[in-house]
């Protein structure tokens, strides 16, 4: 079955850490996102990837680095410089950009800073 | 600055009764809205989605209506399900050149009372 897979579902860190959530996905999708989300609030793009070895800052990048050297995966980093690291973290990916299609999310991580 | 609005943060619909979740947009260069649902601890699974050159579009008992001139789309639930207890994400993109990923309002929870 296509899909995205988001691993860990729930990650706790200590501060002052960093920590790598994996997104990946079997659906031949070009572009890939990444979205948090905080109670009370919708999802804001941290991150996305139109294509192998190239990505861009969305809204709230500061303290959130990715890498995408494969077409199936996207994994996000939250460094230690992210104030406020705890929350619902969202992959998406979708056909290509320019396209009426929708975007796929994967299941999430939650992160918590402990 | 919020470019889409979820005004409303919660809506109660008897089961069987029609639900209207509404949806406001500021910025002129979105051209393709889509209806995401999502249940706690998930991702959002698409719902529906429109394209400006069209005002209505319709997947069973799921509406989306789209007011180019008030900047204004509803997603129109008939009829409602308990199934369809959820919060309800309305987003926003442009379909070619600007900024990719998808703007999403803050969420509205619908709540189906038996």
């Amino acid at each position: 079955d296509g899909g995205i897979t988001q691993s860990p579902k729930y990650l706790f860190r200590k501060e002052g850490q960093n920590v790598t959530l994996s997104c990946e996905q079997n659906l031949n999708h070009d572009a890939m996102y990444w979205y948090r989300q905080d109670p009370g609030q919708g999802l804001r793009l941290i991150y996305y990837s139109q294509i192998v070895n190239d990505f861009q800052k969305g809204d709230i990048a500061e303290g959130y680095s990715v890498s995408r050297e494969k077409k199936e995966s996207f994994p996000l980093t939250v460094t230690s410089a992210q104030k406020n690291p705890t929350a619902f973290y969202l992959c998406a990916s979708r056909v290509r950009r320019g396209r009426g299609t929708e975007a796929f999310f994967g299941q999430g991580t939650r992160l918590t800073v402990v | 600055d919020q470019q889409v609005k979820q005004n409303s943060p919660s809506l109660s619909v008897q089961e069987g009764r029609i639900s209207i979740l509404n949806c406001d947009y500021t910025n002129s260069m979105f051209d393709y809205f889509l209806w995401y649902k999502k249940y706690p601890a998930e991702g959002p699974t698409f719902l529906i989605s429109i394209s400006s050159i069209k005002d209505k579009n319709e997947d069973g008992r799921f509406t989306v209506f789209l007011n180019k001139s008030a900047k204004h789309l509803s997603l129109h639930i008939v009829p409602s399900q308990p199934g369809d207890s959820a919060v309800y994400f309305c987003a926003a993109s442009v379909l070619w050149g600007g900024a990719d990923g998808l703007t999403f309002g803050k969420g509205t929870h619908l709540i189906i009372q038996p």
